[in-house]
């Protein structure tokens, strides 16, 4: 099973600040099958980003996604008040998902 | 636009068998893959398993030899059955939809809590 760890556990920012998150895998994945979501209390995880670089329907250009092998990363350009969240990789390998521990962004 | 919601009992005693259903409306539950993920409070999601509308599932190693998945492509529901569960299986219940290219989960239910305790 492939195990992705992400970091850090609590990115501490300011609105309008940049945001740079990690997700590193146990072996390497493909990236096509990288994604992100975004997740507030009480709601369900939102789609922001698959095949690690492709945003979803909807979702603003601020938001972008890289990377590839084991290390990727989600950016959030500049931080709008709607973005503090928790924010979640996963990926699809050998019929099964995986989720990273999240990573929580929170107001400085 | 296709929405998912999740129904089944909030409580469920220690040993016994966990039941959800998936109901989907706004669109055909045909020639897609569903999937059931959990979250228990304050913590991450953990895929359970996914079932296509043919009834051929996949299902997480760590939790296959207590999972059960159906689909009934009449009534456009699919469900889940985890035997034998304990504390460590309250959790938030999420039903999704995964989309076929990307194979990442596009729509979601709002999730249901289900707690196990006597």
């Amino acid at each position: 099973e492939i195990v992705l760890t992400q970091s850090p556990g609590t990115l501490s920012l300011s609105p309008g600040e940049r945001a740079t998150l990690s997700c590193r895998a146990s072996q390497s994945v493909s990236s096509s099958y990288l994604a992100w979501y975004q997740q507030k209390p009480g709601q369900a995880p939102r789609l922001l980003i698959y095949g690690a670089s492709s945003r979803a329907t909807g979702i603003p250009d601020r938001f972008s996604g890289s990377g590839s092998g084991t290390d990727f990363t989600l950016t959030i350009s500049r931080l709008e008040p709607e973005d503090f969240a928790v924010y979640y990789c996963q990926q699809y390998g050998s019929s099964s998902f995986t989720f990273g521990p999240g990573t929580k962004v929170d107001i400085k | 636009q296709v929405q998912l919601q999740e129904s089944g009992p909030g409580l469920v005693k220690p040993s016994e068998t966990l039941s959800l259903t998936c109901t989907v409306s706004g669109g055909s539950i045909s020639s897609y893959y569903w999937s059931w993920i959990r979250q228990p409070a304050g913590k991450g999601l953990e895929w359970i398993g996914r079932i296509y509308t043919s009834g051929s599932t996949n299902y997480n190693p760590s939790l296959k030899s207590r999972v059960t998945m159906s689909v009934d492509t009449s009534k456009n529901q699919f469900s889940l059955k985890l035997s034998s569960v304990t504390a460590a299986d309250t959790a938030v219940y999420y039903c999704a939809r995964e989309e076929s290219s990307s194979i990442t989960f596009d729509y979601w239910g709002q999730g249901t809590l289900v707690t196990v305790s006597s």
